[in-house]
């Protein structure tokens, strides 16, 4: 069964400190989504891509967030500096044709 | 007022009982609608989603959108305890999904 694949699934850091998120779509799909998920927002779009190149980042603070898609396997969140506000889980998904997306297990951020 | 509105919960209902799900809406543009379920600490996970009005079965489960009221369903027959999770309505007229807030269901054996 194909599945998104996050790296780190837990992450615990020092405000201040750059934090950097990784996801493996599904093979073959060609949108990358990024959200982040808290208690009080639900999920929030931050970004996304198609065929690799950005769409939409209206969702991200630019001041200190950043996404990229080095490659078609890979698409990368950074925080930097990262600020206690920023702790939350954050989700891949992917997409191929039509409105469906694939979520990942996320990762689980903490800002201390 | 959010684009996307669903009661919180928790809803906690015996296994065996039929569990319907709701969700209304205020953006008129929104085409496709889909229901999530999320598990503690996974991700979302697709259930089924629907083009404009109308109703979806696969299983138990079954999907219902009234465009003209705003308003979509899911409905879960012979409900089993492991459909015990959170369940996420979202919607979108293009590629960028809208969520609810979530539900969070209990089944209790």
């Amino acid at each position: 069964d194909a599945r998104v694949t996050q790296t780190p699934r837990h992450k615990v850091t020092e405000m201040g400190q750059e934090v950097t998120m990784r996801c493996q779509p599904i093979l073959g799909h060609n949108t990358v989504f990024w959200y982040r998920q808290t208690m009080m927002q639900g999920l929030e779009l931050l970004a996304y891509f198609r065929n690799r190149a950005p769409l939409d980042d209206s969702g991200m603070p630019k001041d200190r967030f950043s996404a990229e898609m080095p490659d078609a396997t890979l698409a990368t969140l950074k925080i930097q500096p990262s600020e206690p506000r920023d702790s939350a889980v954050y989700f891949c998904a992917s997409g191929a044709q039509g409105p469906a997306q694939h979520f990942g297990d996320g990762t689980r951020l903490s800002i201390l | 007022q959010k684009e996307v509105e669903q009661d919180p919960g928790p809803l906690s209902v015996p296994e065996g009982a039929i569990v319907s799900l709701n969700c209304t809406y205020s953006n008129s543009a929104f085409q496709y609608f889909m229901w999530y379920r999320q598990y503690s600490r996974k991700g979302p996970e697709l259930l089924m989603y629907t083009y404009s009005s109308g109703n979806k079965e696969d299983g138990r489960f079954t999907a219902q959108v009234d465009k003209s009221s705003k308003y979509i369903s899911l409905f879960i027959r012979d409900s089993q305890p492991s459909d015990s999770a959170t369940y996420l309505c979202a919607m979108t007229g293009n590629e960028k999904l809208t969520f609810g807030t979530g539900t969070r269901l209990t089944i209790i054996p």
